[in-house]
């Protein structure tokens, strides 16, 4: 097993530019989700999936959209991207909801800059 | 409510020495209690877990401490090891319905001396 890979590993775009972060999983976890991390604030949620078709926002959505159209993929897409959104980003899987008594597994994430 | 407190931001230890990590919670809902080990440049992975119904876990040189009363954990490692420099998160999750939400700590860098 591949386990939760991402691509690009790193990302330089320029304010205003549009791109989408890849995320997938051959672990046929149902839940899946999208952090960023930034220096001295942990991680944070984004976004996140119960399932294909289903996506929710987390704590800091705004400027991210996503979509599940099957069990393996979740990409996150940047519409306009902005400085605000140079960060580390992580995807992450489970197997049942992301509260219970369950591992969560990361991708090796993505480094963007926005300049 | 929501929040998890984690101290310290960062931490030296000398090679061989215990390394100690705080976390507060607020939310008495919470009742399950993971630590991720990230090193550089790689993904968060679990390193160990907790439930409130016991008070410590051990796994190998990394133990869990558990106090519901006053609502802090925290994890001790042993005989620290250069390697086991990486940044270290606690979480907190409520068990329930799919959407409660793991909420994590801010972070503690970890520098062991050789």
């Amino acid at each position: 097993n591949a386990g939760v890979t991402q691509t690009p590993k790193f990302q330089v775009l320029k304010t205003g530019q549009s791109m989408t972060l890849q995320c997938a999983q051959d672990m046929n976890h149902e839940y899946m989700s999208w952090y960023r991390q930034d220096p001295g604030m942990g991680l944070r949620l984004i976004h996140y999936s119960v399932g294909a078709g289903i996506t929710d926002q987390g704590e800091v959505p705004n400027g991210y959209n996503v979509s599940r159209s099957t069990t393996e993929d979740f990409p996150l897409r940047l519409l306009s991207a902005a400085p605000s959104q140079t960060s580390v980003y992580f995807c992450a899987s489970s197997y049942s909801p992301i509260s219970s008594y369950n591992e969560q597994f990361f991708g090796p994430g993505t480094r963007l800059t926005v300049l | 409510q929501q929040q998890v407190k984690q101290s310290p931001q960062s931490l030296i230890v000398q090679k061989g020495g215990i390394s100690i990590i705080n976390c507060a919670y607020e939310n008495t809902a919470f009742d399950y209690f993971p630590w991720y080990q990230q090193f550089p440049g790689k993904g968060p992975a679990l390193l160990i877990a907790i439930r409130p119904d016991v008070s410590e876990k051990k796994e190998g040189r990394f133990t869990i401490s558990f106090n519901k009363s006053a609502k802090q954990f925290s994890l001790h490692i042993m005989d620290s090891q250069p390697g086991d420099s990486a940044t270290y998160f606690c979480a907190a999750s409520p068990l329930g319905n799919r959407d409660d939400k793991i909420i994590f700590g801010k972070g503690t860098r970890l520098h062991i001396l050789p």
